[in-house]
C-alpha cells in the first residue's frame, strides 16, 4: 500500500549508542518531516526537508541528524543516545505547496534509551 | 511566536452525545491552515479535518465539524453523535503560510484525551 513506512517499530538503545530510524515514502512527496512525541504530549518538529538535498532544523534538532539523498528516503540519525531521547518518533510526508491539507504519517517508532 | 493551545487535558462524553474540543491559536500570518488529528491508543495519527484561514464556511467531514472563529483565533472541533471508537487523543495543529515559500511545517497543541462512556 502507498504511504510512509518507518522502521523499526520498536527499539531499545543503551546510553551512548547510535542508530538510524528509517523513513520511506512512495507517493513522490517533496516534503518530509520528523517529529517526536513525548508521553502525553503533542508532536515537536525535529527536522524537515522540502526536497532531495535540502534539510533544515525544526524546534528540537539537538542530538539528531538527517539526510535526504532521494525523494523517497529521509533517515533520522541519533548519535550518542541519551535518556531524554526516549520518545515516539513519527515520520510524515506531504505533497505540493498548493495542496497542504495534511500529512501522511508513518506508524511511528517507539524508542527507549536505558 | 506561533502557538497552539488546547486547554482541556481530558474530556468525557456520553455515547451518542456531541462534544466540543477547544483549540486556540496565535499567529501573525494572514494565511494559515488549521488541522485536527486523532490518535487512538494504537498510536497512529489520523487526519480528521482541515480549515483554511480564508475559507468562509466552517469545515465539515461526516460527524466532525470545525467551529472556526477567526477574530477569536479559535478552531474548536465538534464531534456529533459520539461513538465508543471516538475515544482517543485529539490534536489541533496549525500550518502557516501558503505558496512557494511554504515549508508545510505543522505546530501541534498538547492534545485532549477524549473518553466516550457507554
Amino acid at each position: 500500500n502507498a504511504g510512509v513506512t518507518q522502521t523499526p517499530k520498536f527499539r531499545i538503545l543503551k546510553i551512548g549508542q547510535s542508530m538510524t530510524l528509517q523513513c520511506t515514502q512512495d507517493m513522490n512527496h517533496n516534503y518530509m518531516y520528523w517529529y517526536r512525541q513525548d508521553p502525553g504530549m503533542g508532536l515537536k518538529l525535529i527536522y524537515y526537508s522540502v526536497g532531495a538535498g535540502i534539510t533544515d532544523k525544526g524546534e528540537v534538532p539537538n542530538g539528531y541528524n538527517v539526510s535526504r539523498s532521494t525523494t523517497e528516503d529521509f533517515p533520522l540519525r541519533l548519535e550518542l543516545a541519551a535518556p531524554s531521547q526516549t520518545s515516539v518518533y513519527f515520520c510524515a510526508s506531504s505533497g505540493t505547496t498548493v495542496a497542504f491539507y495534511g500529512y501522511t504519517f508513518g506508524s511511528g517508532t517507539r524508542l527507549t534509551v536505558v | 511566536a506561533q502557538k497552539i493551545t488546547q486547554t482541556q487535558p481530558g474530556m468525557f462524553v456520553q455515547e451518542k452525545e456531541a462534544v466540543t474540543l477547544d483549540c486556540t491559536y496565535d499567529t501573525s500570518d494572514q494565511s494559515y491552515g488549521l488541522f485536527w488529528y486523532k490518535q487512538p491508543s494504537s498510536g497512529e495519527m489520523i487526519f480528521l479535518i482541515y480549515q483554511g484561514s480564508y475559507d468562509e464556511q466552517n469545515a465539515t467531514e461526516g460527524r466532525y465539524s470545525l467551529n472556526f472563529q477567526k477574530a477569536r483565533k479559535s478552531a474548536n472541533l465538534v464531534i456529533s453523535a459520539s461513538q465508543l471508537g471516538d475515544s482517543a487523543m485529539y490534536f489541533c495543529a496549525m500550518r502557516e503560510g501558503r505558496g512557494s515559500g511554504n515549508t508545510g511545517k505543522l505546530i501541534f497543541g498538547q492534545g485532549t484525551t477524549l473518553q466516550v462512556k457507554p
